[in-house]
């Protein structure tokens, strides 16, 4: 258990739906990091959230959207579901973003990540 | 595309044998990374090196740094079947998050 814990581990939905991923980072650690896993397009960084504040922002579809709670737990909104959305959604974590005492130097924790099937 | 790109894409090795891979770069980075993910499940932190580092040890694994040539290689010594897995570099070019290459696919047979 790396600490992360991500919820639900599998989704099956409809095209044209909505589904919440959820998230939950390693205790202590203030940033949150979305990446979207698909075996076409490898790992691809979506979204970060430092403290509740969005940090940076990726390949994030208008289609997707993310906040981060004061628990600084994580939601990744996903609307409008097309086929090409199947993918994994990882979640991973650290203490903070860079220039931020802790930081990310020592690397993310990750999930074990959301599978998500678009039918 | 990607920053780092793993080579090569796909490694078979026997049990006992030595696995090399290797992760070349575009850009300055301040510290590179490695990660495993066995099938389907999430990344594993494995070890860490910093710019200014040209080697690192972590139990069977061996990092080396070369800047110069912006690449990276990691070595298993006297790999087991547990090692089966994805191995990805990560780099943090951008200042803002790390970008993962596309992996390397290790498979140790018995």
């Amino acid at each position: 258990d790396s600490g992360v814990t991500q919820t639900p581990k599998h989704l099956i939905t409809a095209t044209g739906q909505r589904v919440t991923l959820r998230c939950s980072p390693r205790s202590g650690d203030l940033s949150v990091y979305w990446y979207q896993q698909s075996l076409d397009q490898g790992l691809q960084f979506l979204i970060q959230y430092y403290n509740g504040e969005e940090r940076a922002k990726g390949n994030i579809l208008e289609r997707f959207s993310a906040q981060q709670f004061p628990d600084l737990h994580s939601e990744l909104n996903l609307s409008s579901l097309e086929l090409g959305d199947s993918a994994l959604y990882f979640c991973a974590s650290s203490v903070g973003p860079w220039g931020v005492r802790g930081g990310a130097d020592y690397g993310y924790t990750f999930g074990s990540g959301t599978r998500l099937t678009v039918v | 595309s990607q920053q780092g790109e793993e080579d090569p894409q796909a490694l078979s090795i026997q049990e006992g044998e030595n696995a090399t891979m290797n992760c070349s770069y575009k850009t300055s980075i301040n510290n590179l990374q490695w990660y495993r993910q066995n099938s389907g499940r999430g990344l594993v932190h494995l070890i860490l090196i910093r710019s200014n580092e040209r080697e690192k040890h972590s139990g069977r694994l061996r990092v080396t740094l070369d800047t110069s040539k912006k690449s990276s290689s990691l070595l298993i010594t006297a790999s087991r079947a547990a090692d089966t897995a994805s191995y990805f570099c990560a780099t943090d070019a951008n200042g803002q998050n790390f970008v993962f290459g596309p992996g390397t696919r290790l498979s140790v047979l018995p």
